[in-house]
């Protein structure tokens, strides 16, 4: 099945600073990659994901990037405020069929420093 | 209100104590699943639901039963609780299954005594 490896599993940055999660994925056949944001006493929430027919998707502060050849991707938070202090988790997908579940990196748990 | 929700909240048992853990959607998407939560190890799929009466094994099923007569709920049972399983759940539902976004309830802190 699809192994999902996320690093760093801790990350801390002054506001202001970017921060870069990345994320390696086993499977060739995936082609879905969400990002989630879990905050404290929260379930994940869905914040960006891509698919592998393009390269980089951006939504203000917030990009992701997909390197299909080397299977990772990797999420890119410019200009960091406390608020972005939250668990990221990526996730990857073959995202068809029902037996294709998405498989979920162990974490990275960012801190912003104001 | 629409979402997803999950109860209880918090729930402490004790070790060999049969427990159900709600799950309940309002959007009628046809995916439902079932996470737990543990230091180190992420998010673990436990159970998930293609549709009313279709469950599969995830991950981690072992200890775990789930059912789905309606639609919009999800409960899962923990037969006959372990220590092991002391953990965060969440339940999560998606319209398109695993080629689209999750959306996660706020999940459920199970304490095993």
């Amino acid at each position: 099945g699809e192994n999902v490896e996320q690093h760093p599993s801790t990350l801390s940055v002054q506001e202001g600073d970017s921060a870069v999660i990345k994320c390696t994925y086993s499977d060739s056949a995936s082609n879905y990659f969400p990002w989630y944001k879990q905050e404290l006493g929260k379930g994940p929430q869905l914040i960006i994901d891509i698919r592998s027919n393009v390269g980089e998707k951006k939504d203000q502060r917030i990009a992701v990037t997909l390197n299909k050849t080397a299977k990772h991707f990797s999420l890119h938070i410019t200009e960091t405020q406390p608020e972005d202090s939250a668990v990221y988790f990526c996730a990857a997908s073959i995202g068809v069929g029902a037996g294709n579940m998405l498989t979920f990196g162990g974490g990275t748990r960012l801190m912003v420093k104001p | 209100d629409a979402g997803i929700t999950q109860s209880p909240r918090y729930k402490i048992t004790e070790t060999g104590r049969q427990v159900t853990l709600m799950c309940h959607q309002t959007w009628s998407h046809s995916y439902m699943f079932w996470y737990r939560q543990d230091l180190g190890h992420g998010l673990r799929l436990i159970y998930y639901s293609a549709a009313a009466d279709i469950t599969d094994k995830g991950e981690v099923p072992d200890g775990y039963v789930v059912s789905r007569s309606k639609t919009e709920n999800f409960p899962l049972t923990l037969e006959s609780a372990t220590r092991s399983q002391t953990s965060v759940y969440f339940c999560a539902s998606s319209e398109s299954g695993p080629g689209g976004g999750y959306t996660f309830g706020s999940g459920t802190r199970l304490t095993v005594v």
